[in-house]
């Protein structure tokens, strides 16, 4: 089963709005991960956040991460028409090694 | 500075066809070495991750197989394609405990 699930499925919005999209997962992790795809490509990285981390800045993303709830949340501020594509949580589970569990993504479409 | 090839692109196969994907990676050494394949409009399932030559792990049992034939070189194959192997699949490189670097992918439609 995915260890992430991201929500909503879908966001709409307009230029210079900000856009967060949620994720949560079901296990211990040592760190969780944002990636962004642009369709019909691979994906990118965005951000790790380690599980002792609350919260992490990288330009216009900020990602939180509260273990004890389980749930990661990703914000873009400013939000431009370039941000549209999907966006990805995944986890490294304390069990699973090297490999990552993804979610099912939010597509993030913002207007010109 | 490291990157990742992978090819083709894009593919159609016939059913019972076999199928070779492959994503070779420069710049680095000894990286671990995964295959994902994605549904439209879903997330990422892993097929086989690698930590070494000769060194493969499966994590879905089906009729595709890896390959590690050198350091930064993955295969994907397939003795014979069913309906349901169409999908996009991806190639990416880590090193340990680090974010993951994707290929470009390979859009496999088999028919």
């Amino acid at each position: 089963s995915q260890q992430g699930e991201e929500d909503p499925q879908a966001l709409s919005i307009q230029e210079g709005e900000n856009a967060t999209m949620n994720c949560s997962y079901k296990t211990s992790i040592n760190n969780l991960q944002w990636y962004r795809q642009n369709s019909g490509r691979g994906l990118v990285h965005l951000i790790l956040i380690r599980s002792n981390e609350r919260e992490k800045h990288s330009g216009r993303l900020r990602v939180t991460l509260d273990t004890s709830k389980k749930s990661s949340s990703l914000l873009i501020t400013a939000s431009r028409a370039a941000d549209t594509a999907s966006y990805f949580c995944a986890t490294d589970g304390v069990t699973s090694g090297s490999r990552l569990t993804f979610g099912e993504g939010t597509q993030l479409t913002v207007n010109p | 500075s490291q990157t990742i090839h992978q090819w083709p692109a894009t593919l159609v196969q016939p059913v019972g066809s076999p199928l070779s994907l492959e994503c070779t990676v420069e710049g680095t050494s000894n990286p671990n070495l995964y295959w994902y394949r994605q549904a439209a409009g879903r997330g990422l399932q892993l097929l086989f991750y690698s930590i070494g030559i000769d060194q493969i792990s499966s994590e879905v049992p089906q009729n595709l197989s890896a390959s590690r034939p050198q350091d930064r070189q993955f295969i994907l194959s397939s003795k014979k394609l069913l309906l349901s192997d169409s999908g996009f699949y991806l190639c990416a490189w880590s090193l340990v405990k680090s974010p993951l670097h994707f290929g470009n992918g390979t859009r496999l439609t088999v028919t």
